[in-house]
């Protein structure tokens, strides 16, 4: 089973819809969780942290949910220009390898 | 500001030649990583460096070697470059002040390499 695992996609949805996906972890162990936002061809970007509060930023909200050991990310209101691959970020106590990147779920947006 | 570059963008290889990936940043960042990403493997650590002078194995690590020159430069060398070495190799650096920050990477724009 791997470490982080994420629902590839991709999900074709229409301008204006919501969207949500999940991304669930092995080890309960895990201390901080993001998501990274990778356009086709380019390099991984941050999107935002997710806290155990569940935190906004605009149209995207992020959630945690340790019981289940996963992580949510909605997209309201989508735009054309939020098609990319939405990769899970988990990870361990103080160190490099323990930095473990979800294989992404690529999102499309269609006018 | 340029945050992170690594070079080159693009590079073939033939089996058996070697190479090096340069990477730089200018965030003034103490940890530096080089990843590689192949389809549906997601990022996969090869090495990194917590600071100046350290550096240590990831996930990835055989047939790779690295240099951590400064505290601006981390460079990947394959010395023999094998077609299992064909991908996407991203270098990226964090700010580790706090056990949070140690987390928010940010990369460079990627070399795709081809190993025939």
């Amino acid at each position: 089973r791997k470490e982080v695992e994420q629902d590839p996609g991709p999900f074709n949805v229409p301008e204006g819809a919501t969207v949500a996906f999940n991304c669930t972890y092995s080890n309960s162990a895990s201390q901080s969780f993001f998501w990274y936002r990778q356009d086709c061809r380019k390099e991984p970007k941050l999107l935002m942290s997710v806290y155990s509060s569940g935190n906004e930023d605009g149209r995207f909200t992020a959630q945690l949910n340790r019981a289940s050991q996963y992580i949510s990310l909605l997209i309201r209101d989508s735009k054309l220009s939020d098609s990319a691959t939405y990769l899970c970020v988990v990870t361990g106590y103080s160190s490099a390898s323990k930095i473990i990147f979800g294989s992404g779920t690529r999102l499309s947006i269609r006018p | 500001n340029a945050g992170v570059t690594q070079t080159p963008k693009f590079q073939v290889l033939k089996t058996g030649q070697s190479m090096t990936l340069q990477c730089a940043q200018d965030m003034n960042h103490n940890s530096m990583y080089w990843y590689r990403q192949d389809p549906g493997m997601g990022l996969r650590l090869i090495y990194y460096s917590a600071s100046e002078g350290t550096t240590d194995k990831g996930e990835v690590p055989n047939g790779y070697n690295v240099s951590r020159l400064n505290k601006r430069e981390f460079s990947l060398r394959l010395e023999s470059a094998a077609p299992s070495q064909t991908s996407v190799y991203f270098c990226a650096s964090s700010r580790d002040r706090k056990a949070d920050e140690r987390e928010k990477l940010f990369f460079g724009s990627g070399t795709q390499l081809s190993v025939l």
